[in-house]
């Protein structure tokens, strides 16, 4: 089953923070982030294996909550670049790194 | 090139009609993936691949044949293409060294539309 993520889509201007939640109703392993720009292939973020963790990559960080089997995404003072829709991906168990990902949630930098 | 590559890039095909698209990766990745994407339905996984002659069922298999018969190559067969299997479809492979193990690195996908 798809992990389910919130918001749907959301619109912010330079400079504004903006939360991604990807929620599951599996136990998990370990969660992944993409980001997929219009018209081009997903690009891998992160990954979070232990719960609680919290993962940084530039002003993008992510947290995972293993027993709420929940993650989060965090975009600080967002750019135009971060424009794109996003994805997380849950794994249930190591070993095959078979990843389901979520439906998406649609960001729009504006000016 | 190194890399992930898929072709075609774009696959205009009829009802009924068998079509294969073709994955080839240069980092002899272990694990390779082929999903679709449909709006309102993100990436679904198809099939997927833990090495040559390994593969197994994904979400969404019914109407589309895998093989793996060498590590860089991965490709995806549809056995009598249907309207519902318009799409685009990326493969992926994963299994590099170090902090890259478990990323996914995607080809540039196919667009594939069946008339």
């Amino acid at each position: 089953q798809q992990p389910v993520q919130s918001p749907q889509a959301v619109i912010l201007r330079e400079g504004e923070d903006a939360v991604i939640n990807c929620s599951s109703s599996k136990a998990l392993y370990s969660v992944h982030w993409y980001r997929q720009k219009h018209g081009e292939a997903p690009v891998f973020l992160m990954i979070l294996l232990k719960g609680g963790e919290q993962k940084g990559h530039d002003k993008i960080s992510a947290s995972f909550n293993e027993k709420k089997q929940q993650s989060s995404l965090y975009l600080t003072a967002s750019q135009l670049s971060y424009s794109g829709t996003y994805f997380c991906g849950t794994e249930s168990s190591p070993g095959y790194q078979k990843v389901t990902f979520g439906t998406g949630t649609k960001l729009q930098v504006i000016p | 090139d190194a890399g992930i590559t898929q072709s075609p890039r774009y696959k205009i095909t009829e009802t009924g009609r068998q079509v294969t698209l073709m994955c080839h990766q240069t980092w002899s990745h272990s694990y390779m993936f082929w999903y679709r994407q449909d709006l309102g339905h993100g990436l679904r996984l198809i099939y997927y691949s833990a090495a040559a002659d390994i593969t197994d069922k994904g979400e969404v298999p019914d109407g589309y044949v895998v093989s793996r018969s060498k590590t860089e190559n991965f490709p995806l067969t549809l056995e009598s293409a249907t309207r519902s299997q318009t799409s685009v479809y990326f493969c992926a492979s994963s299994g590099g060294s170090g902090e890259s193990y478990n990323e996914q690195f995607f080809g540039p996908g196919t667009r594939l539309t069946v008339l």
